[in-house]
């Protein structure tokens, strides 16, 4: 089985401009999360998508926002990026129903600038 | 308090010594557990998951829970240069999502 795919892999951008990134679950997975990851506050829970309803949202302003299709794929946005977005953001995926494993794909690496 | 706790390290272990890494979590309703290691400039990457009250065997790897104590740790036997990374202890919580804490960093001297 194919794992989490996560396009672009790397991004730059400048303060003010918005991002989409892009994850497509495991298959048969229905449940796409995304995490941000820096070296001061570790992994932080952004929120969780299952059948197209996001399912639980983390601690993040509403410049970030998420949406899923009905492919289970998922892309999430952010809006006038700061410099503080800068981070490696990764998506994870799971059934959605029962065991709670997930897996995480490669990530996209964003730097702000 | 944080949600999960675990120490940053790092933790330096002899090859071939048994490694052992310790999570804390705060919410007593939490009911899945997990590890995850993940290396420098890599995505984190399942190892172990438990979901009962004792050990859990995979390999070189134990989980073991102990939900009174609120207390998870991983047993690394047989420790190799290869595990040196990161770890990551999380916790599926009562608010449906999983915690994650900020890793402790585990080295392997030869």
């Amino acid at each position: 089985k194919a794992g989490v795919t996560q396009t672009p892999r790397y991004l730059i951008k400048t303060r003010g401009q918005q991002v989409t990134l892009s994850c497509s679950p495991i298959s048969g997975h229905r449940s796409v999360s995304w995490y941000q990851q820096t070296p001061g506050q570790g992994l932080q829970f952004l929120f969780e998508y299952f059948s197209e309803t996001q399912r639980n949202k983390g601690n993040f302003p509403g410049r970030f926002s998420g949406r899923q299709f009905s492919n289970s794929r998922s892309e999430m946005n952010v809006s006038t990026l700061e410099l503080g977005d800068s981070a490696l953001y990764l998506c994870a995926s799971r059934t959605g129903t029962g065991k709670y494993e997930q897996y995480f794909g490669p990530g996209t690496r964003l730097t702000v600038t | 308090q944080k949600e999960v706790e675990q120490n940053s390290g790092p933790l330096s272990v002899p090859e071939g010594a048994i490694a052992s890494l310790n999570c804390t979590y705060s919410d007593r309703g939490s009911q899945s557990f997990f590890w995850y290691r993940q290396y420098s400039g890599k995505s984190p990457e399942l190892i172990m998951s438990i979901y009962s009250n004792g050990d859990k065997e995979d390999g070189r790897f134990t989980a073991q829970l102990n939900k009174a104590s609120q207390y998870v740790s991983l047993l690394i036997r047989d420790s190799q240069p290869s595990d040196s990374a990161t770890y990551l202890c999380a916790v599926y919580s009562s608010a449906s999502k999983i915690i994650f804490g900020s890793g402790t960093r585990l080295s392997i001297r030869p």
